[in-house]
């Protein structure tokens, strides 16, 4: 299958810090691009989808200025979450497909700690 | 509205079968996935179905009925590894995932 990668694994910051975490698809081209926020004991939720060259269109409740994200190659997509507090502590996971696929692939998941 | 109703929870025995049901009512339906996600994991990906009928992939399988909304996974041999969460997400007109909460397996020797 499809592999993704996702940079970094696990990040611990500040309050009021901006934290980037990158996806990436290592051996195909994501066209589309999904990044979901998972809380514990909580199923995925959706936070955005991005098509590659085009603005991310955000899901319902979802602050598009505190979670910025940049497609702007094929391969790579980046989450930047701004200003970050402690609610915003989760497991932070991307998905990607060609636009042919029906099937995303997910990366590793990044979990995010807010102090 | 869109739905995915699945269990949010089973229990099954080492060496048993189980079977997890996914109902869905979606606004256009292209194909239905399970994947898999062990706990502080992302998830990865079990089947898609998009025909009715049953799918067979080793120790799992998965079946669709479209005209009744319904879907299941059938894990076979139950081991140990397979506790996990069962993630049921339906395709609507759109080509949008709809999630389900998913179900949570937990396999007692």
């Amino acid at each position: 299958g499809a592999v993704v990668s996702q940079h970094p694994s696990w990040v611990i910051c500040k309050s009021g810090t901006s934290v980037k975490i990158e996806c990436r698809s290592l051996d195909f081209q994501a066209t589309t691009m999904f990044w979901y926020r998972q809380f514990p004991k909580q199923s995925l939720m959706l936070m955005a989808t991005s098509n590659e060259g085009s603005k991310a269109t955000y899901e319902q409740g979802v602050e598009k200025d505190k979670f910025l994200i940049n497609h702007a190659s094929l391969t790579l997509s980046t989450l930047t979450v701004t200003s970050a507090h402690p609610e915003d502590s989760s497991f932070y996971i991307c998905s990607a497909k060609e636009t042919s696929w029906h099937e995303q692939f997910f990366g590793p998941g990044t979990r995010l700690t807010v102090l | 509205g869109q739905n995915i109703d699945q269990p949010t929870e089973m229990t099954a025995t080492e060496g048993a079968i189980v079977q997890i049901n996914c109902t869905y009512q979606t606004s256009g339906f292209n194909g239905l996935f399970w994947y898999q996600q062990h706990a502080g994991e992302a998830p990865t990906f079990l089947s898609y179905n998009v025909l009715d009928g049953l799918e067979e992939k080793g120790r799992f399988s998965s079946f669709l009925s479209r005209s009744k909304g319904y879907s299941y996974l059938l894990l076979k041999e139950l081991q140990m590894k397979d506790s996990a969460s069962y993630l049921c997400a339906a395709i609507d007109s759109n080509y949008q995932l709809i999630w389900g909460a998913g179900t949570k397996l937990i396999i007692k020797p």
